[in-house]
């Protein structure tokens, strides 16, 4: 198994641009999750599915969107970047275990994203 | 609302020094799982342990260990005779119970996590 995979690994995007980060998964999980790290905050959860067509919002979904059209697939868009989303990105995803609770969180390499 | 707290920005220590890292965190729920992640300088995640709130049994893997303290409401995590390899930033992150979608549950297992502790370790 791949695990969970981002790309692209880094990225220079200028103000105003749009893009949107990739995330997939070959765990067949349920649970899909994207957070920001920044510097002396932790990771906040920015937005997460529990299944295909099912998303909600995190702690800090504003300037994000997100669609969960696979199971596999988590993609997060950036829609007008600014400055204040330059930030360490990292997708995670999770399964039900046999208790009926979701498990650790799994995490991608993460992508760096730089907004000039 | 959830919270975690690691108060200690930083550490540092000399090699084979036990180091403990600290955790506190806030929630109203009964039914909680905590967990520690550890980030090498290469910048992935990497998951270490998870503990559920009904265990309060102490968990020893090798060097590392964990005290889980409800009434205290901490979960410090102990490296003994540190190494250079243990050099990182750790992190101590709170889920509510994270029922899923079949079972009633809104929370989905969010984790929240605390700032971080950069851990040093010099030869």
């Amino acid at each position: 198994n791949a695990g969970v995979t981002q790309t692209p690994k880094f990225q220079v995007l200028k103000t105003g641009q749009s893009m949107t980060l990739q995330c997939a998964q070959d765990m067949n999980h349920e649970y899909m999750s994207w957070y920001r790290q920044d510097p002396g905050m932790g990771l906040r959860l920015i937005h997460y599915s529990v299944g295909a067509g099912i998303t909600d919002q995190g702690e800090v979904p504003n300037g994000y969107n997100v669609s969960r059209s696979t199971t596999e697939d988590f993609p997060l868009r950036l829609l007008s970047a600014a400055p204040s989303q330059t930030s360490v990105y990292f997708c995670a995803s999770s399964y039900l275990g046999a208790s009926g609770y979701y498990n650790e969180q799994f995490f991608g390499p993460g992508t760096r994203l730089t907004v000039l | 609302a959830q919270k975690v707290t690691q108060a200690q920005t930083e550490i540092s220590v000399v090699e084979k020094e036990d180091v403990t890292l600290d955790c506190v965190y806030e929630t109203r729920d009964t039914t909680y799982y905590l967990f520690w992640y550890k980030q090498p300088p290469s910048g992935e995640l990497v998951f270490l342990i998870r503990r559920n709130s009904f265990d309060e049994q102490n968990e020893i893997s090798g060097r590392y260990s964990w005290n889980f303290q409800k009434s205290t409401s901490s979960f410090n995590f102990t490296i003994t005779a540190s190494q250079v390899v243990d050099s990182a930033v750790y992190f101590c992150a709170l889920s509510e119970a994270g029922e899923g979608p079949n079972a009633g549950g809104t929370s989905y297992g969010k984790l929240t996590f605390g700032q971080g502790t950069i851990l040093t370790v010099h030869p």
